[in-house]
């Protein structure tokens, strides 16, 4: 069975800080692994994925993940915050099966200080 | 313009009350899914279908049911057996055998 740990329920950073958000999964095979962003009351939008290709995965809004297997790590960063920024963010990984299915972390919080 | 819809935005249930929340798609995605989503517990999988007239239980399927009589629709049903329904209720899509899911903005239902 897969796994998502989100370390953080909740993440402050100040305006033009480093953020870092921290997911680590367990799969038994090679993973497809997702970071997703949640507004208030909205739907989830993909903000990058990993698929096996370059382990360097550059997304939406300036967001980068970088897969580390060794870690079984999918950590996101995004050098200099926004205020826009201030949202949920979910990892999720998804199985090589037929169904596709989604296993998803409990997200964390991230808020910007200005 | 392409996407999903879920209707109605808010939904209030009575006790011992059915009701459905809507998820029509119109990306030509074959597969759906319904996820139940809770304060600090991330999402959780109720129901996924990969093609028209099939559907799969997911983990917490007790207390809801589906159908999918067309490709663009899957909508969800909350029986009254769900005894704890309040919670924000999120549809998806995807094309056949790919791995990225698409969200419609979602339905909170509350419980009267």
């Amino acid at each position: 069975a897969q796994s998502v740990t989100q370390l953080g329920s909740h993440v402050s950073v100040s305006e033009g800080a480093l953020v870092l958000l921290r997911c680590n999964y367990s799969s038994s095979v090679p993973p497809y692994l997702f970071w997703y962003v949640q507004y208030p009351n909205q739907g989830l939008q993909l903000l990058l994925k990993y698929t096996s290709a370059a382990t360097l995965v550059k997304g939406i809004n300036g967001f980068e993940a970088e897969f580390k297997k060794s870690e079984t790590s999918f950590h996101l960063t995004k050098p200099s915050a926004h205020m826009s920024d201030a949202a949920e963010y979910f990892c999720a990984v998804g199985d090589s099966g037929s169904a596709r299915q989604l296993t998803f972390g409990s997200g964390t919080q991230l808020t910007v200080l200005p | 313009d392409g996407g999903i819809t879920q209707s109605p935005k808010y939904l209030f249930r009575k006790e011992g009350q059915n009701v459905t929340l809507s998820c029509e798609q119109n990306l030509n995605h074959d597969a759906m899914y319904w996820y139940r989503q809770d304060p600090g517990q991330g999402l959780r999988l109720i129901y996924y279908s990969q093609i028209v007239n099939d559907f799969q239980k997911g983990d917490i399927a007790e207390g809801y049911s589906v159908s999918r009589e067309k490709k663009e629709s899957f909508p969800l049903t909350v029986t009254s057996a769900q005894k704890n329904p309040t919670a924000f209720y999120l549809c998806a899509s995807s094309i056949a055998g790919h791995e990225t899911q698409y969200f419609g903005p979602g339905t909170r239902l509350l419980v009267l």
